[in-house]
């Protein structure tokens, strides 16, 4: 079945550091990928997401590339906020399937 | 409503006791997803429903756990003579159309304890 494994935490970084959250994915077919995101107390929200190979996902300054030579789709920002602390979880859904395989989250700490 | 919501946030069972948790997705989406949500861990599939209709529910870990959804709308998700393993949280969301073309928006989740 499909899985994904993305980069263990927690984080901790100081405000405007820059963020990578590494992500891949073993999945039939081409899967459309995702993040999201838990702010704390909050349920799980839509980040940003990519259908197709080289498909760039991006919002509230975030963004991954779907890379399918490397089966990454790995989480960038420039310069990240307090209010950037949550949990982020790479998803993936197998072509055709509406089930959603999760990784296991990244726990992000941004420090004033 | 404005969002999917969860009920109870918190529930604790004895061992053995039967749950039930409820469900009620945003007015108008078809389809409706249970996941099972272990401490550190992301979230599982449990069960997907298309209006009334339980297409999937390969996830659910036993037959001990039943879900419904009998109008299409409200889903219930039942747990019989509950175990220390069932303890998780449970998370249901919902979309449009099937979560791999459409977002799905979660549920805050009800967080279950057996002690």
């Amino acid at each position: 079945g499909d899985s994904v494994t993305q980069m263990e935490g927690p984080v901790t970084l100081s405000e405007e550091a820059f963020l990578t959250i590494n992500c891949t994915y073993t999945a039939t077919g081409y899967p459309s990928l995702f993040w999201y995101v838990q702010y704390p107390g909050e349920g799980l929200q839509l980040l940003l997401k990519a259908t197709k190979a080289d498909d760039k996902g991006s919002n509230k300054g975030f963004e991954a590339t779907y890379r399918k030579e490397t089966t990454s789709f790995h989480l960038e920002k420039g310069s990240v906020q307090v209010s950037d602390s949550a949990v982020y979880f790479c998803v993936a859904a197998g072509a055709g399937s509406y089930q959603l395989t999760f990784g296991k989250g990244t726990k992000l700490s941004v420090i004033p | 409503g404005a969002g999917v919501s969860q009920s109870p946030r918190y529930k604790v069972a004895k061992r053995g006791q039967d749950v039930a948790l409820r469900c009620d997705p945003i007015s108008g989406h078809v389809s409706l997803f249970w996941y099972q949500q272990a401490l550190g861990q992301g979230p599982e599939f449990l069960t997907y429903f298309q209006n009334e209709a339980q297409l999937d529910k390969s996830g659910l870990p036993s037959d001990r756990f039943f879900a419904e959804r009998p109008e299409g709308s409200v889903s219930t998700l039942k747990i019989q003579r509950t175990q220390q393993e069932d303890s998780a949280v449970y998370l249901c969301a919902s979309s449009l159309g099937g979560a791999g073309y459409t977002e799905a928006f979660f549920g805050q989740g009800t967080r279950l304890t057996v002690v």
